[in-house]
């Protein structure tokens, strides 16, 4: 059974840099597009970026400025930073691993549970 | 950016009920539409993928149909366990983007 968790800070300074990393277990990272969600309080979920294996990125072009993912094939492990941050980054983060077109339709099969990042100073 | 708009955005309904929520799409998106729910505190849960497909593990009384821009989820049977918040979303191209969200209520 695949698992995902997400970590790292909970509070992140307003200008600073969001930084959380996703942990892929019971599966391998290969093979898949890695996603990153995140939801405000009481609001609808956005779509922040993907990321595969070869490092090919596609990123939401309202964040696109401010993002940058990576891959960690040797952990298993993928990452999103997002720079700059304000008061309206504040948001439960999700990372999801995007299923293959055959299996899922390319749609978000497994989720980790979510991290609740502030920004705040 | 491909919009989906979700109807309604919550409604009030007993268990037993027959329950419909529909999702349009901005442009033709063929039939990569998803369906999620969402517990309060929880991450989205996937329930339907290309439309129409049943995500392993889910109970058959949801299902999915539609195709271009017109979408509709049904719950044959609303059960205690069912009233949370629904959400569609296109896999069509990226940006993936998401329906606000239909809120389901106990009446």
């Amino acid at each position: 059974q695949v698992q995902l968790q997400e970590s790292g800070p909970g509070l992140v300074r307003p200008s600073e840099t969001l930084s959380l990393t996703c942990t892929v277990s019971g599966g391998s990272i290969s093979s898949y597009y890695w996603s990153w969600l995140r939801q405000p309080a009481g609001k609808g979920l956005e779509w922040i970026g993907r990321i595969y294996i070869n490092e090919n990125t596609n990123y939401n072009p309202s964040l696109k400025s401010r993002v940058t993912m990576s891959v960690d094939t040797s952990k298993n492990q993928f990452s999103l930073k997002l720079n700059s941050v304000t008061a309206a980054d504040t948001a439960m983060y999700y990372c999801a691993r995007e299923g293959g077109e055959a299996v899922a339709g390319r749609a978000l099969d497994y989720w980790g549970l979510g991290t609740l990042v502030t920004v705040s100073s | 950016d491909i919009q989906m708009t979700q109807s309604p955005s919550s409604l009030s309904a007993s268990v037993g009920d027959r329950v419909t929520i529909t999702c349009r799409a901005s442009q033709t998106i063929s039939t990569y539409l998803n369906w999620y729910l969402q517990k309060p505190g929880k991450a989205p849960e996937l329930l339907i993928y290309a439309a129409s497909s049943l995500q392993s593990g889910v109970p058959s009384r949801f299902s999915g149909s539609g195709s271009g821009t017109d979408f509709t989820l049904t719950i044959s049977s609303l059960q205690p366990e069912d009233f949370a918040t629904f959400y569609c979303q296109q896999s069509y191209t990226t940006p993936r983007t998401f329906g606000q969200g239909t809120k389901v209520e106990i009446k």
